[in-house]
């Protein structure tokens, strides 16, 4: 069974950092890019960006090109997600997910609030 | 980047109605790379229809997709009770930059 298991839910104030991990299993990590995915409160879902897990090259959405980091570490099948200088508009559920036409993969989701 | 846009925003239907739904793309993609997804409360989006028209795994047949170009519909033929949800379209383009859409909310009449 494939899963993506992500970190916990967290409250952060703003302006800092926070750092979201994604553990995938049953599913050969070099094989498909990690995607992430952010929606907001009552909002629909706005693609984040990607990493290629085989080299760690990465491709963003212009929206979140400058205060988004996202890695892989192939030895712990793990990509990581880092959002920083952290503003109340970055409060949302977090999503990575394998996307490649029907291999198709959602990890649970993390919740960031941003509040002081 | 593809700008997707899906129309309308909410849908007031009742069980057994059926049910179009549109997204429409701001330059011409690949059938090949535009999905449909639904989503419920408090839970991921799930995967119904790949490749414009193939539905995914243990998906059932009331659900098609279909359309090319820059016009794409999902279409639900008799709706259900646990089909009230939100729908999304994507596209995945070539320059591997992902979208998408706004969302359409399929609910209660």
């Amino acid at each position: 069974e494939v899963q993506l298991v992500q970190s916990g839910a967290g409250v952060k104030k703003p302006g800092s950092t926070v750092q979201i991990s994604c553990k995938v299993s049953g599913y050969t990590f070099s094989d498909s890019y990690i995607h992430w995915v952010q929606q907001a409160p009552g909002q629909g879902l706005d693609w984040m960006g990607l990493v290629d897990p085989v080299d760690g090259e990465t491709i963003f959405a212009e929206k979140f090109q400058d205060r988004v980091t996202i890695t892989a570490d192939t030895s712990r099948n793990t990509a990581y997600m880092e959002v920083r200088n952290l503003r109340s508009e970055d409060t949302a559920m977090y999503y990575c997910a394998i996307i490649n036409g029907w291999t198709n993969y959602w990890g649970q989701g993390t919740l960031v609030t941003v509040s002081s | 980047e593809v700008v997707v846009t899906q129309s309308p925003g909410t849908l007031s239907l009742s069980p057994g109605d059926r049910v179009t739904l549109s997204c429409r793309t701001s330059q011409s993609v690949s059938s090949d790379y535009l999905s449909w997804y639904q989503q419920k409360p408090g839970q991921a989006p799930r995967l119904l229809i790949y490749g414009t028209s193939n539905r995914a795994t243990g998906i059932p047949d009331r659900f098609s997709g279909s359309g090319s170009g820059t016009d794409f519909i999902l279409t639900i033929s008799r709706l259900e009770p646990e089909d009230f949800a939100v729908y999304y379209c994507q596209q995945y383009g070539s320059s591997r930059l992902l979208t998408f859409g706004g969302g359409t909310k399929v609910e209660i009449k």
